[in-house]
């Protein structure tokens, strides 16, 4: 069964600490994997696209990296400031339709 | 450029009612695709449309139905409400086989009491 899992489902970290969220995801066959941000009541906003051959990939303070081999995935968030507390969401496509995570709900605190 | 439109942003309607929504893409693109979130089930796939075709359906009944006009604008309708259509309905663009990415509305916030 095609699927895209997160964890943790929610974190919450101190303003300027790192962190990393993760994605698993059995989707066949594999084209590309994605991480939105969502912010509270707004569409998902688009991170970062990874290919099969892409490793990492970064976007700022964001970093994603990719293991075909053990399709898994993961967001790393360097630095983190108030305005990143938002729910990640991991996405594949698959046979035209996209394959949704459960998100990750990050809370950054002062 | 212009984002990604839909119109209303919220709406409340009575069970049983129906409701139609509507998706303005990026001047361009072609392709757009829906969505419902609702907290217990997260983000699901409802359809998508291209050069005012259906190309791909979820698996959502039949009450909840779509189409796209020659401008790419997309409108989705949902006959015969139930309380548990209660969600944000996003609707998202893409040039074409969503390849570039997708851009995705603030969407549409459906209240069914």
């Amino acid at each position: 069964k095609n699927q895209v899992e997160q964890s943790p489902q929610s974190l919450i970290i101190l303003e300027g600490k790192n962190c990393t969220l993760q994605c698993n995801y059995t989707v066949s066959p594999f084209s590309n994997l994605r991480w939105y941000k969502q912010d509270t009541g707004r569409g998902p906003v688009s991170l970062t696209i990874m290919t099969f051959s892409e490793n990492t990939k970064s976007n700022g303070r964001y970093t994603a990296t990719l293991d075909a081999d053990t399709k898994q995935s993961s967001l790393h968030i360097t630095a983190s400031q108030l305005s990143d507390s938002a729910s990640y969401i991991c996405v594949a496509p698959q046979g035209g339709k996209l394959i949704f995570g459960q998100g990750t709900e990050l809370s950054v605190k002062p | 450029k212009a984002g990604v439109t839909q119109t209303p942003r919220y709406l409340i309607k009575t069970r049983g009612q129906q409701v139609t929504l509507s998706c303005s893409p990026i001047s361009g693109h072609r392709s757009v695709s829906w969505y419902q979130q609702t907290p217990g089930q997260g983000l699901q796939f409802l359809f998508e449309y291209f050069s005012e075709t259906q190309r791909n359906k979820g698996n959502f009944p039949g009450r909840f139905s779509g189409r796209q006009f020659s401008n790419s604008r997309s409108e989705m309708n949902v006959s015969t409400l139930e309380l548990g259509d209660s969600a944000l309905y996003l609707c998202a663009s893409s040039l074409a086989d969503g390849g570039d990415g997708y851009t995705f509305g603030s969407g549409t916030r459906l209240t069914v009491v």
